[in-house]
C-alpha cells in the first residue's frame, strides 16, 4: 500500500479563519513532507519531518504551522492567510531511513481557497 | 549543487505515437532521478526510479527511461500514447546534501491529439 491520505479536499476559508490538513500515512515511511504547488508550477517544499522532528522549514511564514502529533500523522494549522496563499497543498512520505531509496509517495492535496 | 531542466512546458503527440519527454539534470555526484506525473486536481504519482544498476529503468503505464551519465540525462519514452497519458509531467532530482529535499523541473505538459 503506497497511500497517502489528505483531508479536507477542498477548503474555502477568511482571512481571520483557523483552519488544518490532515495528512494520514500506514507505510511506516519516518519522513514526511508538505508541499505548496501553485497553478502551472511545480511544488515548492514547506516542512519536511524526520523522525517526528522538525528538520526543515524553508522560510515558510508563521501563519503556516506544522504538527506531527506521530509517525503516520501530519498536520498543517492555518491562521490568518492571505489569498496569495490559494493553492493545491500536498503531503508526502518517503522511507527516510539512511539506505532507503528516498522516493516521496503524495497524497491527492487539499485545494485551498482564501477569501 | 543538483538542478533539472526539462525542455518543451507542452509536448502534443498523436494517439499513438511515441512520447518523447525531454530532462537534463547537473549533478556533482550520482544522482537519484524520478519522474512524476500529475493528473488535473490530483497529487503526484511515481512514474519511475533510478537509483543505481540498470540505467534503462521500466515503470507504470508502459513508460520507461534511460540513465545516461554522459549526457547527464534522463529522458522519459513510451511507444505508443495514449489519451489517458494526458498529464503534467515532472523530472526530479535528489539533492545530494539532504536526502530529504527533492528538486523539481518546471514539468512538461503532455497534451494527446486524437
Amino acid at each position: 500500500d503506497t497511500e497517502v491520505t489528505q483531508t479536507p479536499k477542498h477548503l474555502v476559508m477568511g482571512m481571520t479563519n483557523k483552519k488544518s490538513l490532515k495528512c494520514e500515512q500506514h507505510m511506516g515511511h519516518r519522513a514526511m513532507y508538505w508541499y505548496k504547488q501553485k497553478a502551472k508550477k511545480p511544488p515548492e517544499l514547506m516542512f519536511v519531518y524526520s523522525y517526528e522532528k522538525l528538520s526543515i522549514n524553508e522560510s515558510v511564514p508563521s501563519r503556516f504551522s506544522p504538527e506531527c502529533p506521530n509517525s503516520s500523522l501530519l498536520n498543517l494549522h492555518l491562521h490568518a492567510l492571505q489569498p496569495e496563499d490559494s493553492a493545491l497543498y500536498l503531503c508526502a512520505s518517503s522511507q527516510g531511513r539512511t539506505g532507503s531509496t528516498y522516493e516521496q509517495y503524495f497524497g491527492p492535496g487539499t485545494r485551498l481557497t482564501v477569501t | 549543487a543538483q538542478s533539472v531542466t526539462q525542455l518543451g512546458s507542452h509536448v502534443s503527440v498523436s494517439e499513438g505515437a511515441l512520447v518523447l519527454l525531454r530532462c537534463n539534470y547537473s549533478s556533482s555526484v550520482p544522482p537519484y532521478l524520478f519522474w512524476y506525473v500529475q493528473y488535473p486536481n490530483q497529487g503526484l504519482q511515481l512514474l519511475l526510479k533510478y537509483t543505481t544498476g540498470a540505467t534503462l529503468v521500466k515503470g507504470i503505464n508502459g513508460f520507461e527511461a534511460e540513465f545516461k551519465k554522459s549526457e547527464t540525462s534522463f529522458h522519459l519514452t513510451k511507444p505508443s500514447a495514449h489519451m489517458s497519458d494526458a498529464a503534467e509531467y515532472f523530472c526530479a532530482v535528489i539533492k545530494s546534501s539532504s536526502a530529504s529535499k527533492i528538486i523539481f523541473g518546471s514539468g512538461t505538459r503532455l497534451s494527446i491529439r486524437p
